[in-house]
């Protein structure tokens, strides 16, 4: 069965610093993996994805997150944070041997970005 | 344009008492899904339905069943609530494909009294 762990409950960082919130999954076959982003009483938003290719991902509002096989991670960056980056992130994963379409999320960080 | 719509936003059902959620797109997407999330914790999966092909996770409890009439409408039926049960609900619908992104609602909060 398929999971993903997000080892860090918060992350800090301040504006204009980069951030780095980091992932790591387990799959059977390959993985399809996500990252959305939450903020309080909404539903997830979603940021961006890898499937194939390029192991850099860019997506929505300045977000990146690089793709390491070797390493089954996916981490999310931005090379510079905004206070409104402040909101709970969510790492999500399908595994390429299931035919069901289930998608599993981690445990989620919550980025706090100071001024 | 809302795309996924879970209606009510917030619902307050009385303990034991029969609640049913809902959710509906206009994506004409096939895979639908229901999500439990407890206090910002990571949303755990319910059920989900490609098409009608419905899929039940192990370690949800038979309190819960769900219902696919059509392909636009999917609905959460909580038999017996408890107190346990509190928690956002999120619906999310998706293309049938392994690499397409899930797009979600924006959740029904339920309150046990």
């Amino acid at each position: 069965a398929q999971s993903v762990a997000q080892p860090e409950d918060q992350v800090n960082v301040a504006e204009g610093n980069p951030l780095t919130v980091k992932c790591t999954y387990s799959v059977s076959g390959n993985p399809y993996l996500f990252w959305y982003v939450q903020y309080p009483n909404r539903g997830l938003q979603f940021l961006l994805k890898y499937i194939t290719g390029d192991n850099l991902v860019k997506g929505s509002y300045g977000f990146e997150a690089e793709f390491n096989k070797s390493q089954t991670s996916f981490h999310l960056k931005k090379p510079s944070a905004l206070v409104s980056d402040s909101a709970l992130y969510f790492c999500a994963v399908r595994d390429g041997v299931d035919s069901s379409y289930k998608l599993i999320f981690g445990s989620g960080t919550r980025l706090l970005v100071r001024p | 344009d809302a795309m996924v719509i879970q209606n009510p936003r917030y619902q307050v059902t009385q303990f034991g008492k029969p609640v049913t959620l809902s959710c509906s797109q206009t994506l004409n997407h096939n895979v639908m899904y229901w999500y439990q999330q407890k206090s910002s914790q990571a949303p755990k999966l319910l059920f989900h339905y490609y098409d009608k092909d419905f899929n039940n996770e192990a370690d949800t409890p038979d309190n819960f069943q769900s219902r696919r009439p059509n392909t636009s409408f999917c609905f959460l039926d909580i038999r017996s609530p408890g107190l346990g049960d509190a928690a956002m609900y999120l619906c999310a619908t998706s293309y049938g494909g392994l690499n397409t992104e899930a797009f979600f609602g924006q959740g029904t909060r339920l309150t046990v009294v």
